[in-house]
C-alpha cells in the first residue's frame, strides 16, 4: 500500500535482549517522526529525521535507545538491554515536511517479559 | 515546555448530534501549529484537521470544526451530526517548531446508536 508501513506489529522479547523495529515511510515523505505511546496515554516524541539526518533525539528516554535512517528512507529504532519499562507502541510517522500533516502507521507493540 | 491538556478522559454522544471536545495548551510561542488526532482501536493515527495560530478563522473540515481561542489558549473540537465511524480516541496535538509534537492524553468518544 501507500500508507507508513510497520514491522513488525507485535513483539515480545525478554528483559534484557536487543530489538529492532523498523519503520517504511510513504515514499518521497522527507520528515520521519519516532513516538512512544504508553497504554492510555498520548504519543510522545522520541526523534526527528529530515532525510538521513536525525536532527532532532531529545526525546529518546537513554542511551539504549538508538535510531537511525541511513539512505534517507527506511527507518529502524533499537533499543538495547530492553527494560519491562520499555512496553510501549512505538509510532512511527512521516511527511513531507515541516509542519505538514504527518501520516502514521499502525505502530509496533512491544512487550518485554 | 509546552503542554497539552485534555480534561475530558471519555465522552459520549448520541448518533447524529452534535459533541465538543475540550483541549487547553500551553505555550509561550506566537506561530503554532495544533492538530486533532483521530486513533480507532486498529490504532492508526489519523489526522482530522489541523489550525494555524496566526489564522483567527476557525478550520473546519466536513463535519468537524474548531472553536480556537487563542488568548485564552483553547482548542475545542466540535463533531456535528455524529457518526458510528466516529468512536475513537480522538488526540489534541501541539507543535511550534515543525518537528516535535506534543500530544494530550486523549478523549475516548463513543458514539451511541
Amino acid at each position: 500500500g501507500a500508507g507508513v508501513s510497520q514491522s513488525p506489529r507485535y513483539k515480545v522479547a525478554k528483559r534484557g535482549q536487543d530489538v529492532a523495529l523498523r519503520c517504511d515511510p510513504i515514499s518521497g515523505h522527507v520528515s520521519l517522526f519516532w513516538y512512544q505511546q504508553a497504554l492510555g496515554q498520548g504519543p510522545e516524541f522520541l526523534t526527528y529525521f529530515q532525510n538521513e539526518a536525525q536532527l532532532d533525539k531529545s526525546g529518546l528516554p537513554s542511551d539504549r535507545f538508538f535510531a537511525e535512517r541511513p539512505e534517507g528512507s527506511v527507518s529502524t529504532l533499537k533499543i538495547q538491554r530492553t527494560q519491562q519499562e520499555d512496553s510501549a507502541v512505538y509510532l512511527c510517522a512521516s511527511s513531507l515536511g515541516l509542519y505538514q500533516p504527518q501520516h502514521f502507521g499502525d505502530g509496533t507493540r512491544l512487550s518485554i517479559l | 515546555a509546552q503542554t497539552v491538556t485534555q480534561s475530558q478522559p471519555e465522552m459520549s454522544v448520541q448518533e447524529a448530534e452534535t459533541v465538543t471536545l475540550s483541549c487547553t495548551y500551553d505555550t509561550s510561542e506566537s506561530d503554532y501549529y495544533l492538530f486533532w488526532y483521530k486513533q480507532p482501536p486498529s490504532r492508526q493515527m489519523i489526522l482530522v484537521i489541523r489550525q494555524e495560530a496566526y489564522k483567527q478563522q476557525n478550520a473546519t473540515e466536513n463535519r468537524f470544526s474548531v472553536n480556537f481561542q487563542k488568548a485564552a489558549k483553547s482548542f475545542s473540537l466540535k463533531i456535528s451530526d455524529s457518526q458510528l465511524g466516529d468512536a475513537a480516541m480522538y488526540f489534541c496535538a501541539f507543535s511550534n517548531t515543525g518537528n516535535q509534537f506534543y500530544f494530550g492524553t486523549g478523549t475516548s468518544l463513543t458514539v451511541i446508536p
